[in-house]
């Protein structure tokens, strides 16, 4: 069964460190998210991308994060300088396209950030 | 941003009986989605309901949408133990410039003890 791939699963860097964390997208799927949870939060919309851009974020994306899909089956997220509280599980996942409700999530990556 | 509300954020049942969650909003969703999350892993999707009033059940689950689309409730029926796990209502309302922007409720952790 077609499913969103994630890596690292875990990711422990130093605060002011850049991170990229990688997704997998099922492949004929159109539209891609990023959302994190913090521990014992609830998952948070980040991103949403289409069409190679940007769809929306939310006021979590700052100028600290990036997404990418850089070759047309990785999505990318990057978070240039990382702080304490980007300490997160972040998950990616993909859609088949408008009309298609289902959101299929990855595994996630457990970023730590000392 | 649309908040939903799930309730209860805890619930702990013996194997055999019956439980409740219930997820509600004051926003109109185009579109809702129920996930089971175990720790350390990504959310899983159960079912997805889009019309106002429809029914879908999934084994011993059931999952209703409300007729204005605000609210939905998941109802299991002789829960087994393997149901134990952290449900997520999650929706989306769409619009011509937002697609696939769910928004999560919470959760609410059923533990199921035999």
């Amino acid at each position: 069964e077609p499913e969103v791939t994630q890596t690292p699963s875990h990711q422990v860097t130093q605060m002011g460190q850049e991170v990229i964390l990688r997704c997998v997208p099922i492949s004929n799927h159109l539209y891609f998210y990023w959302y994190r949870q913090i521990l014992g939060q609830k998952v948070e919309f980040l991103v949403s991308f289409y069409n190679n851009e940007i769809s929306e974020k939310s006021e979590i994306f700052d100028d600290q994060f990036s997404v990418e899909r850089p070759d047309g089956s990785n999505f990318t997220l990057k978070i240039r300088s990382t702080k304490l509280e980007d300490s997160a599980m972040y998950f990616c996942a993909s859609r088949g396209g408008r009309g298609t409700g289902e959101l299929f999530f990855g595994e996630g990556s457990r970023l730590t950030v000392l | 941003t649309q908040l939903l509300e799930q309730s209860p954020q805890f619930l702990s049942i013996q194997e055999g009986e019956n439980l409740t969650v219930y997820c509600n909003s004051s926003s109109v969703f185009s579109s809702l989605q129920w996930y089971r999350q175990e720790p350390g892993e990504g959310p899983v999707l159960l079912v997805t309901v889009v019309t106002g009033g429809e029914v879908k059940k999934l084994k011993r689950l059931t999952f209703q949408f409300g007729d204005a689309r605000k609210d939905s409730s998941l109802h299991i029926t002789a829960a087994q133990p393997g149901d134990t796990g952290l449900y997520l209502c999650a929706g989306e309302a769409r619009t011509t410039d937002s697609w696939g922007k769910f928004q999560f409720g919470a959760g609410t952790q059923v533990v199921v003890t035999p």
